[in-house]
């Protein structure tokens, strides 16, 4: 069965650096997709950062980058020059190819203090 | 990306009633998602709608208290039945889109508070 798992129930960090959220999922597929989505108060799901299992190289979006580490079964999430709008409810997904079901972890509530 | 709207955002609701909470996205997709978010929880996913089929529930949801309707690929709509307490959660929107479809989309929530 597929499982993601956040560890981390809530973080905090400084205003301008940097922090790492962590995730691993539990699967028997070899190709497959993960996400960091943000839930921001306002509720709205938005995607952060997409990697595939077939790509080795890690997937960079502006200041957000992840650690994907795929024999080891684990997505981390690093942000770098946290600003205060990083604040939020992170989500950690995973998808088998066909996007025919999503499983998320629990979430990471991420605090950024100025 | 996808541009998804959600109604109504935010209802308080009578223990017993029902209501039917809308998805409209900006263009043509094949799959969309249901899912639930109870608070302080994760996302529980209730359903697919593919126009033209009956709505696939995934375990521990059934079509007679959560109704799907999915009558053209560009709307969909969730009727949460004989509403009680335990029913008070944020309901969301979410369709397959972009390059290849291999990213998931979400419409901003419908938080329904069941009193």
């Amino acid at each position: 069965a597929q499982t993601v798992t956040q560890s981390q129930p809530e973080m905090s960090v400084q205003e301008a650096e940097t922090v790492t959220l962590s995730c691993t999922y539990d699967t028997s597929e070899s190709d497959y997709y993960l996400f960091w989505y943000k839930q921001p108060p306002s509720r709205q799901m938005i995607l952060v950062i997409r990697q595939e299992a077939y790509k080795q190289q890690n997937a960079t979006e502006n200041r957000f980058s992840v650690n994907f580490q795929k024999a080891a079964k684990s997505f981390s999430l690093k942000i770098s020059d946290s600003q205060l709008g990083d604040a939020a409810m992170y989500f950690c997904a995973y998808s088998i190819y066909n996007f025919n079901k999503f499983y998320f972890g629990s979430g990471t509530k991420l605090n950024v203090k100025p | 990306s996808a541009v998804i709207s959600q109604k109504p955002s935010r209802d308080i609701c009578q223990r017993g009633t029902s209501l039917t909470i809308q998805c409209q996205v900006d263009s043509q997709v094949t799959m969309m998602f249901w899912y639930r978010q109870q608070p302080g929880q994760s996302l529980t996913l209730i359903a697919t709608a593919n126009q033209g089929s009956e709505a696939t529930y995934e375990s521990g949801f059934v079509i007679d208290k959560f109704p799907i309707s999915r009558p053209n690929l560009t709307f969909s709509t969730l009727t949460v039945s004989n509403m009680s307490p335990e029913d008070s959660s944020i309901y969301l929107c979410s369709v397959q889109s972009g390059r290849s479809g291999n990213t998931i989309y979400f419409g901003e929530g419908s938080w329904l508070t069941v009193v």
